[in-house]
């Protein structure tokens, strides 16, 4: 499978902890974007890269997130202190020189 | 007023209806429009990807661009049961600087069999 691949699929930790997921791109694909969605609502942009570097970032994205992507090619989104309103599915797609963006399955986050 | 707007329905239709899916959008800076099928609890996945204005068709999908209006419809014809799933719409525009996408609410479609 070439597609986009996250891990984990689903995590589930106690209000305070940090977490950290991942995400490998397709093969190739210099742009990585990350996303937010919480039940009944459509994703919500959180960061962008290309290559390496981190080109934007939303407001939503709080002192407590922090993605990287150190050689170009995966990348990780940690959160710090998780609050329950960090609770929802967190997507990762990635695109290469055109526009369209191919999704992973996500990583679902419970915070109890 | 959300930037990108969509009935969340649920909208439930028989085997073998033409549905019609749609969203508005306020941001005239938007060059391209994009069909995502979602499963529940999957990842979205790429339907139809369109620039600017027209129509795009891909095997029982047809995609539609009014930028004038600033509306964007999605059409399935000979739905399926297999067709249940949320549809989102997706917007972006190069012109404002930026490659992130901007997402409806998402329609839950229920094609009954």
């Amino acid at each position: 499978d070439t597609g986009v691949s996250q891990d984990p699929r689903h995590k589930i930790t106690k209000r305070g902890q940090n977490v950290t997921f991942r995400c490998d791109p397709i093969s190739e694909h210099n742009r990585l974007y990350w996303y937010r969605q919480t039940l009944g609502q459509g994703p919500e942009f959180l960061t962008y890269f290309q290559n390496e570097a981190q080109l934007e970032k939303s407001r939503l994205l709080s002192d407590r997130f922090s993605a990287e992507r150190p050689k170009g090619s995966f990348s990780t989104l940690e959160i710090q202190r998780t609050e329950q309103g960090d609770s929802a599915m967190y997507l990762c797609a990635s695109s290469s020189g055109g526009n369209e963006q191919f999704f992973g399955p996500g990583t679902r986050l419970t915070v109890l | 007023q959300k930037e990108v707007e969509q009935d969340p329905g649920p909208l439930s239709v028989p085997e073998g209806a033409i549905v019609s899916l749609n969203c508005t959008y306020s941001n005239s800076a938007f060059q391209y429009f994009m069909w995502y099928r979602q499963y529940s609890r999957k990842g979205p996945e790429l339907l139809m990807y369109t620039y600017s204005s027209g129509n795009k068709e891909d095997g029982r999908f047809t995609a539609q661009v009014d930028k004038s209006s600033k509306y964007i419809s999605l059409f399935i014809r000979d739905s399926q049961p297999s067709d249940s799933a949320t549809y989102l719409c997706a917007m972006s525009g190069r012109a404002s600087g930026t490659y992130k996408y901007i997402f409806g609410t998402g329609t839950r479609l229920k094609v009954l069999a």
